[in-house]
């Protein structure tokens, strides 16, 4: 069974730090990692998704990377600001005929002025 | 529309009434998600549709939870006789079944409807 893991569960760092959000998985068999981004009473807001085949992804001052092997991906973000304040869920897909996304717990970020 | 969109946003239920939540699809999409996500924890997956098909309901956590997509777009999950234990963020998504260039089976999800039951 497929076990997705974020470390830490709340991070709170000073605006305009860099800082990477930790997400392992279990079984290495994915077909592709997506990081979503959840604000209080909203819905997920996808970030990025890195496919099995790639190491990373970049997205503005964000940045993906993926080691399926080790069952490992990073979520760097440069020059922290307030507003980047949210819960980070990464979630796998584990192979091409399983529709089904297996998602962490999230890490809560806190960005202080 | 532009998203996907879900309601009620919020609905309060006392112990042991049945409910229903409706998600309609970004316009296109054939397959579609249910997941529940608890207070402080990640979504986890209900149930997923490829048009009107249910192709994986595994993650339904009883016999109380029914879900449908009739004609291939709107879907309900219906929840009889509501439990506490029942209250959760209910988040529907969907995607595209084919590969499409820079959004390969990448999932849009809605806003998400609050059940409380009390």
């Amino acid at each position: 069974k497929q076990e997705v893991t974020q470390i830490p569960a709340a991070l709170s760092v000073p605006e305009g730090e860099n800082l990477v959000l930790n997400c392992s998985f279990t079984d290495s068999a994915i077909y592709n990692l997506q990081w979503f981004r959840q604000d209080p009473g909203k819905g997920l807001t996808s970030l990025l998704l890195i496919q099995s085949s790639q190491r990373e992804q970049t997205s503005g001052r964000l940045n993906a990377s993926l080691d399926k092997s080790s069952g490992r991906s990073t979520l760097y973000i440069a020059a922290s600001q307030p507003g980047d304040s949210a819960t980070y869920l990464c979630a796998v897909r584990r192979i091409q005929g399983a529709q089904k996304l297996v998602f962490g717990q999230g890490t809560r970020l806190t960005i202080n002025p | 529309g532009a998203g996907v969109s879900q309601s009620p946003r919020y609905k309060v239920a006392k112990r042991g009434q049945d409910v229903a939540l409706r998600c309609d699809p970004i316009s296109g999409h054939v397959s579609l998600f249910w997941y529940q996500q608890a207070l402080g924890q990640g979504p986890e997956f209900l149930t997923y549709f490829q048009n009107e098909a249910q192709l994986d309901k595994s993650g339904l956590p009883s016999d109380r939870f029914f879900a449908e997509r009739p004609e291939g777009s709107v879907s309900t999950l219906k929840i009889q006789r509501t439990q506490q234990e029942d209250s959760a963020v209910y988040l529907c998504a969907s995607s595209l079944a084919v590969k499409a260039q820079g959004n390969t089976y990448e999932q849009y999800f809605g806003p998400g409807t609050r059940l409380t039951v009390t």
